[in-house]
């Protein structure tokens, strides 16, 4: 079946280096994907998006970066701050799915 | 932004009682919401998809009769946790989207501990 899983389980940084967060995708017919940022204790919150149709989408000190030849996806945070310290999940959505299929997480670390 | 508001937060409980779990949209109408459960440091596991005025779709290996499901309204899904046991205590997390097949948008979560 289809999955989404991470690289790494964890990673730390210090403050103020960029971090990067990685996600292979088993299921080439996925044409959404989302990174979502969950704190200790709360519900995941969205934090970026992108369409396959692209392949890097920047934010506010956040950038998606999708590679569809092999099925790989990355969250890079600039400027690492401790309140980015959390566990980043990536999802992927196909056509017609109804659902989205979460990676298990890497936990960010940022140390000061 | 879309918010999601999901109640209570934390509940304890004795074994053999019923708990039920209320996730809102309170700013969009969500006629399909997800309801998941988390160990600590695990993903998210979905456990069903709410459907507004039809019948929940349960992934395999969740018992429905279990993890009651209730999507009344465009606003408002519900999910009871019957007759409880120290098994099920785990953080149980709700989400909705405004269209279909689009961004999440999640409840702040509910740690049911059964005791």
């Amino acid at each position: 079946g289809e999955s989404v899983g991470l690289h790494l389980p964890t990673l730390s940084v210090q403050e103020g280096d960029n971090s990067i967060i990685n996600c292979a995708y088993s299921n080439s017919a996925s044409d959404y994907f989302i990174w979502y940022k969950q704190e200790s204790g709360k519900g995941p919150q969205f934090i970026i998006d992108i369409r396959s149709n692209m392949d890097k989408r920047q934010g506010q000190r956040v950038t998606v970066l999708l590679n569809k030849t092999v099925k790989h996806l990355s969250l890079q945070i600039a400027a690492t701050q401790p309140g980015d310290s959390a566990v980043y999940f990536c999802a992927e959505n196909s056509p017609n799915a109804g659902k989205s299929t979460f990676g298990d997480g890497t936990t960010l670390t940022v140390k000061p | 932004g879309a918010v999601v508001s999901q109640h209570p937060s934390r509940v304890i409980c004795k074994s053999g009682t019923s708990v039920k779990i209320e996730c809102r949209s309170l700013d969009f109408q969500a006629t399909t919401m997800f309801w998941y459960r988390q160990f600590p440091k695990k993903s998210l596991m979905l456990m069903a998809t709410s459907n507004e005025g039809s019948k929940a779709t349960y992934e395999q290996g969740v018992e429905k009769d279990k993890f009651l499901i209730n999507h009344a309204s465009l606003t408002l899904s519900t999910l009871t946790v019957t007759s409880a046991h120290p098994e099920d205590s785990s953080f149980y997390i709700c989400s909705a989207s405004r269209v279909g097949n689009e961004k999440l948008f999640f409840g702040s979560g509910t740690q049911l501990s059964v005791l």
